[in-house]
């Protein structure tokens, strides 16, 4: 069984669409996280989510928005793309933290690749 | 401002050592993590550091200096399925991960 999935693996849109990206993990864990890869390969985080605290990078636009039905589920809900937004978003989660902050091992998802043309 | 510095590439030879080298600067330090990253795929955990020294765990080892802002990754007897990127990550003061863009390792026959 996947112990972080996430969905879709590929989502190709148009600028200016409004998309999500699901993820669920089935490892207990009360961490979750939305990561950002983009072309040069640096993994950037966007959001942590722990026992309904979210914890956002101020540096990512409000376009951005995490929701969390429970603490199995974080998705990933994005408006008004932008071309620069075509990147590869990673959800994780781990078992050791507190207050959102990290100290243990992530589970990665497959990634989503986001293509905006 | 905070910092992690890897090469971005190195080449290795089937069956041979290399030595991934990872310098940080960061406010503070918990803990230091070693990921390993197929093409296209999700990142993987190899190791955790938070004290100093030498942990071993098969082929793969990772060392650290607390003093000097360094931390290795040492990976025996190479096959070509450790072709992969090579992520370090440090945990800083406010717990949050800071990672490196990586070191692409090519393992050639």
């Amino acid at each position: 069984d996947t112990a972080v999935s996430q969905t879709p693996k590929y989502l190709v849109t148009q600028m200016g669409n409004d998309k999500s990206i699901k993820c669920e993990q089935n490892l207990g864990h009360d961490t979750m996280y939305w990561y950002k890869q983009d072309s040069k390969k640096f993994l950037k985080i966007m959001f942590s989510y722990n026992n309904k605290e979210l914890i956002i990078n101020e540096t990512v636009p409000n376009r951005f928005s995490p929701k969390s039905p429970d603490k199995a589920h974080l998705n990933l809900h994005i408006n008004s793309l932008e071309l620069g937004d075509s990147a590869v978003y990673f959800c994780a989660s781990s078992s050791h933290s507190s207050g959102g902050r990290n100290t243990g091992e992530l589970f990665f998802g497959e990634g989503s690749r986001l293509t905006v043309l | 401002g905070q910092n992690i510095d890897q090469p971005t590439e190195m080449t290795a030879t089937e069956g041979a050592i290399v030595q991934i080298n990872c310098t940080y600067q960061t406010s503070g330090f918990n803990g230091l993590f070693w990921y390993q990253q197929h093409a296209g795929e999700a990142p993987t955990f190899l190791s955790y550091n938070v004290l100093d020294g030498l942990e071993e765990k098969g082929r793969f080892s990772s060392f650290l200096s607390r003093s000097k802002g360094y931390s290795y990754l040492l990976l025996k007897e190479l096959q070509m399925k450790d072709s992969a990127s090579y992520l370090c990550a440090v945990v800083d003061s406010n717990y949050q991960l800071i990672w490196g863009a990586g070191t692409k390792l090519i393992i050639k026959p």
